[in-house]
């Protein structure tokens, strides 16, 4: 199984700051034959379901602010929240959709500093 | 629009089933799969599987032998139905809706809003 592992855990930043968060797999979920890296970003916030950020790792959904950006490749990648909004506050976790079994991170809770 | 409406919670006690229901409706439900997801209390995400139109399921090992996730094209409806409970399955189960790449799902795009399902005795 591929291990998604997420850092830091939590993540206090003042209003309008950078956030990052990174995610690491346990191997390269870089699909060669159509170049795409196979990776997701999620955005969840208690009593709402999971919302999809990012895909392929870059590639922001459709109405997402384009203060979330996601950045890297193989075994490496970042969320960035160019500059933190109020209601930016929730759990981030990424997702690789490589291979099964569908491996999020545990999960990275940002906060307001 | 694109919805999946699931249905509400579930109280079951240990060793019982529960069925988990996703309505679906604002898109061609055969060309999409279904993954299931949940959660437990304080706990992350676990992808539980998927599912697409045609009938074709992988299963998480964890929960592989006690789960079945079947589609209903004719009502656009998928179902998750986990057998034998114990009190590790309480959870909210969320269904969403996955694009297809070659023949396995990749973008989870749209979600249900989640089945709180308390397994106590």
């Amino acid at each position: 199984d591929i291990v998604t592992t997420q850092s830091p855990d939590s993540l206090a930043v003042s209003l309008g700051e950078r956030a990052t968060i990174n995610c690491k797999s346990s191997q390269s979920v870089l699909y060669s034959s159509n170049n795409k890296n196979y990776l997701a970003w999620y955005q969840h916030k208690p009593g709402q379901p999971p919302k999809l950020l990012i895909y392929w790792a870059s590639t922001r959904e459709s109405g997402v602010p384009d203060r979330f950006s996601g950045s890297g490749s193989g075994t490496d990648f970042t969320l960035t929240i160019s500059s933190l909004q109020a209601e930016d506050v929730a759990v981030y976790y990424c997702q690789q959709y490589y291979s099964p079994p569908y491996t999020f991170g545990q999960g990275t809770k940002l906060e307001i500093k | 629009q694109v919805q999946l409406v699931q249905a509400g919670a579930e109280v079951k006690k240990p060793g019982a089933s529960v069925r988990v229901s996703c309505k679906t409706s604002g898109y061609t439900f055969n060309s999409y799969g279904i993954t299931w997801v949940r959660q437990a209390p304080g706990q992350g995400l676990e992808w539980m599987g998927w599912i697409n139109a045609y009938g074709y399921t992988n299963y998480a090992q964890k929960v592989q032998g006690r789960v079945t996730m079947t589609t209903d094209t004719s009502t656009t409806t998928a179902y998750m139905e986990l057998r034998s409970l114990t009190s590790d399955d309480t959870a909210v189960y969320y269904c969403a809706r996955s694009h297809i790449t070659s023949g396995y799902p990749t973008i989870f795009d749209y979600w249900g809003q989640g089945t709180l399902v308390t397994v106590t005795s």
